[in-house]
């Protein structure tokens, strides 16, 4: 299984950067890192993708570790709208993301 | 906007009917769809990849003739739950790749069905 871990739930201020960690130890070569978002009664949205560089978008920042087992998601500035579940995957199964349990994010007014 | 459109968003219905849902891309050709379920306070889980023109790959444990799913055009996806009972409510999830390669671009995915089988 293309298995990734990430902390159950963060908290964060409103208009303060948010860090969102994902480990990713069993990570190929050729695998994607993906994060999407999942607000409330809604189908996940995507945030960012990226492979080995840094990637950056007008949602968010992907940082990704020199080895490839971990990376981060970076909200740069946090509104309410942002509190969602965030999930992190990477694709190893042909095209198809299995997601895993994510981290639900507060944003604290 | 949206690019995938699911239909009906909430469904009601009684034990032992069936239900379709329906998946479809908006502005491009999507030959593979992903078909997901979601129980409350519970991430998604992969049920099947629907492919256009050939039968459906159902993930480990899920029942084919359960959840009958049709891709008769490169637009449009359909589930079927079937004789459905109190167990098979849930939060249903269409998804698509807009582009070809598993790794090129993003997964757009539906606003979700949402099934209540009284």
């Amino acid at each position: 299984d293309a298995k990734t871990t990430q902390p159950n739930s963060m908290e964060s201020n409103e208009e303060e950067p948010v860090h969102l960690p994902c480990n990713h130890s069993t990570i190929s070569g050729t695998d994607y890192i993906h994060w999407y978002r999942q607000l409330p009664s809604q189908g996940p949205e995507y945030v960012i993708h990226g492979l080995t560089s840094n990637v950056n978008n007008r949602m968010a920042s992907l940082a990704i570790a020199e080895d490839r087992k971990s990376s981060t998601l970076i909200l740069h500035r946090a509104t309410l709208r942002d509190a969602a579940v965030y999930y992190c995957i990477h694709d190893n199964q042909g095209g198809k993301l299995i997601f895993g349990q994510g981290t639900e994010l507060s944003v604290k007014p | 906007g949206a690019v995938v459109s699911q239909h009906p968003s909430r469904v009601i219905c009684k034990s032992g009917t069936s239900v379709k849902i329906e998946c479809r891309s908006l502005d491009f050709q999507a030959t593979t769809m992903f078909w997901y379920r979601q129980f409350p306070k519970q991430s998604l889980m992969l049920m099947a990849t629907s492919n256009e023109g050939s039968k459906a790959t159902y993930e480990q444990g899920v029942e084919k003739d359960k959840f009958l799913i049709n891709h008769a055009s490169l637009t449009l996806s359909t589930l079927t739950v079937t004789s459905a009972h109190p167990e098979d409510s849930s939060f249903y999830i269409c998804s698509a790749r807009r582009g070809q390669g598993r790794n090129t671009g993003e997964l757009f995915f539906g606003e979700g069905s949402r099934l209540t089988v009284l």
